[in-house]
């Protein structure tokens, strides 16, 4: 069974401010990582995913993550935020054999001017 | 490529009355998914269909149960609703299993359940 935690609920930064939203996770397998992202009313939109190979993975909308094996975390990061960047995201694991995606509890991100 | 789709995007019932989602994947995708959104337990997986079979199944009651027809068009059924089932439900399709992107999942908008 996997199990995500994403240490914080809510991030408030400035426009143009650096952000990091921390996620860690727990497996006794091996699994792939993912973060999500979404927007009020909608579904969830896949920012980056990390497979295997280069621990650093650059998604969409400028975020990166840092896959870390020793400390099992996958923390998302951004050097400068905007305000459309205002959304709640989502870490996720899955096993290598399934579909089944565990979720973090979500941290909302908010982007003040 | 069109999107998952999802109808309707907003249901109101009554307790104890039923409901069904439907869920229309990628084209060309094969696996649907289903998950559960509510502010107190967050997103959970509640089952996963591949030619026409349920694969994979969450901890969720016997009320919730869902199919997948030969078009990989899905339905999710919810019975004898209670206030607690009020939530999002978000279908999400991948690719063959095994094959390709598989391990991608693209979910749809929602339908946004109010049990009254």
């Amino acid at each position: 069974a996997q199990s995500v935690t994403q240490l914080d609920s809510q991030v408030p930064v400035f426009e143009e401010a650096p952000v990091e939203l921390r996620c860690n996770y727990s497996s006794s397998v091996s699994v792939y990582l993912f973060w999500y992202v979404q927007y009020p009313n909608q579904g969830l939109q896949l920012l980056l995913k990390y497979l295997s190979g280069s621990t650093l993975v650059k998604g969409i909308n400028g975020f990166e993550a840092e896959f870390n094996k020793s400390q099992t975390s996958f923390h998302l990061r951004k050097p400068s935020v905007h305000i459309s960047d205002t959304a709640e995201y989502f870490c996720a694991v899955s096993a290598y054999s399934g579909s089944r995606l565990t979720f973090g509890e979500g941290t909302q991100l908010t982007v003040n001017p | 490529k069109a999107g998952v789709t999802q109808t309707p995007r907003y249901l109101i019932k009554t307790r104890g009355q039923q409901v069904t989602l439907s869920c229309s994947p990628i084209s060309g995708h094969r696996s649907v998914s289903w998950y559960q959104q509510t502010p107190g337990q967050g997103l959970q997986f509640l089952f996963e269909y591949f030619s026409e079979t349920q694969r994979n199944k969450g901890n969720f009651p016997g009320r919730f149960s869902g199919r997948q027809f030969s078009n990989s068009r899905s339905e999710m059924n919810v019975s004898t609703l209670e206030l607690g089932d009020s939530a999002l439900y978000l279908c999400a399709s991948r690719s063959t299993p095994g094959q390709g992107r598989s391990y991608e999942q693209y979910f749809g908008p929602g339908t946004r359940l109010t049990v009254t």
